[in-house]
């Protein structure tokens, strides 16, 4: 079955970076994309944006460009998030999910990670 | 593209009929999906492409629209539907996700 498995809580301080991985399982990798969101606690989803496992082409939400990158590795079936210069606006847990059934620019996505909390702190 | 959910909160009982609405400010066509969370978990895609029944999604969820203006409606409310849902377009390079409706026992 499809599963998406998440590395685990991270703890920063303000001004650091963080990566978050995604192990994907059960479907041909190169197959489909991998979108980011977020969600800040108490808070609504927030998407950061997607790469393609195809050819490495990615699209990230403006209000992120410059301080995310996400990359694959298809040796492994991974995904990776890394966020660069983070605040306490960046305490969320970050979600990874397969997209699917898509319009010509986005996708609806059908498969979710468990997610990982990152919390910013001094 | 900005997507606004109504209402917030909604009370229900066991039973009852639930419709929640989603506006998007400018046309999305049918491009449009529908989640269910619940707290600590990660959203499950219930509806895709506006009223397109995601597999194993019970048939007691339905949702319709076009355009700019979207319903989910449950039919019935089972005491597992007690969750925040949010409405997700994804017609252009950026998606956006509504701001939720929390579905809360009456």
């Amino acid at each position: 079955q499809v599963q998406l498995v998440q590395s685990g809580a991270e703890v920063k301080k303000p001004g650091a970076s963080v990566k978050v991985s995604c192990k994907a399982s059960g479907y041909i990798f190169t197959n489909f994309g991998i979108t980011w969101v977020r969600q800040a606690p108490g808070q609504g989803l927030e998407w950061m944006g997607g790469i393609s496992t195809y050819n490495g082409n990615t699209n990230y939400a403006q209000k992120l460009q410059g301080r995310v990158t996400m990359t694959t590795d298809t040796s492994t079936s991974t995904g990776y998030m890394e966020l660069r210069s983070l605040t306490s606006d960046d305490t969320a847990v970050y979600y990874c999910a397969r997209p699917y059934a898509c319009s010509s620019y986005s996708c609806s996505l059908d498969h979710w990670g468990q997610g990982t909390l990152v919390t910013v702190s001094s | 593209i900005q997507m606004t959910q109504s209402p917030s909160t909604v009370s229900a009982a066991v039973g009852d009929r639930v419709t929640i609405t989603c506006r998007a400010s400018q046309s999305i066509s049918s491009w449009l999906a529908w989640y269910q969370q619940k707290p600590g978990k990660a959203p499950r895609l219930l509806i895709y492409k506006a009223s397109t029944l995601e597999n194993g999604v019970p048939s007691r969820f339905s949702g319709s629209g076009s355009g700019t203006e979207f319903t989910l409606t449950i039919s019935s409310l089972q005491a597992d539907d007690f969750a925040t849902y949010y409405c997700q377009q994804y017609s252009g390079f950026s998606q956006t996700f509504g701001q939720g409706t929390k579905v809360e026992i009456k």
